[in-house]
C-alpha cells in the first residue's frame, strides 16, 4: 500500500543551523509530494509540494526535491530560525485522488 | 480571509459519555473533511463530504461515530459512547474540490479539537 516514513524526532538544531529532515515514500504510479507544517496550537498548514520527478518545491527557505529513484523528498533548510520550531509533516497524494497520506511527523527545535 | 473554525478547542470527558465537534470550513469550500491524529501520528482521514455528500466515510467507525453536514457549511462530528482509545486531535478540514481533472486543490486545516477521554 501507500505509505510515508519519516526520520523520527525531536531534531534539534541551533540558530543558523542546516536542516534536513527526511522522507521517503511507498506508492504506485507518480504521486504528488506534500510538505506540511504544524505550529504549536496550530492546524497544519501548506509549505511546499512537488507533483512530478525532478520538481523542487520551496517555501520560506525551505526546499524539498521530488526523487523517483530514490523515492524520497527531504524537507531541508540553509539556516533556521528559533520561530521554525514545529512539527513537520511529509505527505503523498495518489493522482486523481483526494486523499492525503501522511508520515508520522518530526518536531524540530531550535534553540538560540 | 477566516480559516477553518472549529470548537471546542480542547473537551475532557469520561468515557462512555457522548462528544461532539464542530467546523466551519472557509467560505465557498464545497469539500469538508475529519481528520483524527494519535499522539505522535499523522492525521488519517474519518470522513470526506462532498457538498451535503459524504462521499468517503470508509474510515469512520460507524458503530460509536456520525458525523453530519446538513446544509452543506458546517458540520458535526459525534462519538457515542466514547472510549479510551478515541483520546486524539480531530482535525477538520476544507476544499473546493473540481470533479473534473486531477489537479491538486489544497486542504486548508482548522487547529483542532483535542479530546481527552478518562
Amino acid at each position: 500500500g501507500n505509505s510515508v516514513t519519516q526520520m523520527e524526532g525531536p531534531v534539534t538544531l541551533s540558530e543558523e543551523a542546516f536542516l534536513t529532515i527526511n522522507c521517503t515514500y511507498t506508492a504506485t504510479g507518480y504521486p504528488s509530494l506534500f510538505w506540511y507544517v504544524q505550529y504549536p496550537g496550530e492546524g497544519l498548514q501548506l509549505l511546499l509540494k512537488a507533483t512530478k520527478a525532478d520538481d523542487k518545491g520551496s517555501n520560506k527557505g525551505f526546499e524539498a526535491t521530488y526523487r523517483k529513484e530514490t523515492t524520497s523528498f527531504h524537507l531541508e533548510k540553509g539556516s533556521v530560525q528559533v520561530s521554525d520550531s514545529a512539527v513537520y509533516f511529509c505527505a503523498l497524494k495518489k493522482a486523481s485522488s483526494y486523499k492525503l497520506i501522511f508520515g508520522s511527523g518530526t518536531r524540530l527545535l531550535v534553540r538560540p | 480571509e477566516a480559516g477553518v473554525v472549529q470548537s471546542p478547542r480542547y473537551k475532557i470527558i469520561e468515557k462512555k459519555q457522548p462528544v461532539a465537534f464542530w467546523c466551519n470550513p472557509i467560505s465557498g469550500h464545497n469539500t469538508l473533511y475529519w481528520y483524527r491524529q494519535n499522539l505522535g501520528q499523522g492525521p488519517e482521514l474519518l470522513i470526506r463530504y462532498e457538498n451535503e455528500e459524504a462521499v468517503d466515510d470508509s474510515q469512520l467507525p460507524k458503530d460509536r461515530f456520525s458525523a453530519e453536514r446538513l446544509k452543506g457549511v458546517d458540520s458535526t462530528l459525534k462519538i457515542q459512547p466514547a472510549e479510551l482509545g478515541d483520546s486524539a486531535v480531530y482535525l477538520c478540514a476544507s476544499s473546493f474540490w473540481l470533479r473534473q481533472g486531477s489537479s491538486y486543490n489544497e486542504q486548508f486545516f482548522g487547529p483542532g479539537t483535542r479530546l481527552t477521554v478518562l
